[in-house]
């Protein structure tokens, strides 16, 4: 059971390349998250998906794609790199009950170290 | 004003002392997260509580809902509890949280 699974670990970018970071779970959970965390800020929420086919812009999404064609994976896309994405980024899955407001803990990834430069 | 703040931002103590990290919030909520982030990056969940108090070993976590207020406590602290500490609480639906900055905490031996 290997939980949130992120890959690449570290990347380093040129301005102006794309990528994408890919993040997979195996715990049958319905929502996914993307978070970045910026040295001395806490962690913000870039995208957000309740199940297989919906997702949702979170706090921070400009210069961000996501989709979520399955329930196991959550890929994050950047088209445009840009200094101000240079960031560590995290993946987070959490399981779902009926209720809109339930509180369930969320299993991270170990992060993805990005540079633009 | 972050909707939740955490302090201190940063806390060294020796072996053995007694640690506390506070949050406070200012959104109504129905239950606080506290996580721990280790110095390698890694992100796990410690405590989900929406009153009283929780304990897991030698951490334990306080809520005072009316107040707004939570604690995090460490007891005979050990070097290897050096990590960053965030609180969370929910906003919205779907789970999604909004993360206090986190305060780093080192133990020396």
């Amino acid at each position: 059971n290997a939980g949130v699974t992120q890959t690449p670990k570290f990347r380093i970018l040129k301005i102006g390349q794309s990528m994408t970071l890919q993040c997979t779970q195996d715990m049958n959970h319905n929502y996914m998250y993307w978070y970045r965390q910026d040295p001395g800020m806490g962690l913000k929420l870039i995208y957000y998906s309740v199940g297989a086919g919906i997702t949702d812009k979170g706090e921070v999404p400009n210069g961000y794609n996501v989709s979520r064609s399955t329930t196991e994976d959550f890929p994050l896309r950047l088209e445009l790199a840009a200094p101000s994405q240079t960031s560590v980024y995290f993946c987070a899955s959490s399981y779902s009950t009926r209720e809109r407001f339930s509180n369930q803990p969320q299993h991270f990834g170990d992060g993805t170290r990005l540079s633009i430069l | 004003k972050n909707e939740v703040e955490q302090s201190p931002q940063n806390l060294t103590a020796q072996e053995g002392e007694f640690i506390t990290i506070n949050c406070s919030y200012s959104v109504g909520i129905s239950a606080l997260h506290w996580l721990q982030q280790h110095p390698g990056g890694g992100i796990v969940s410690l405590f989900m509580l929406s009153s009283g108090k929780k304990k897991h070993g030698r951490l334990i976590a306080t809520i005072n809902i009316q107040e707004k207020h939570s604690s995090l406590h460490i007891t005979a602290s050990h070097p290897r509890d050096s990590a960053v500490y965030i609180c969370a609480v929910p906003k919205g639906g779907a789970q999604k949280l909004v993360f206090g900055q986190g305060t780093r905490l080192t133990i020396n031996p």
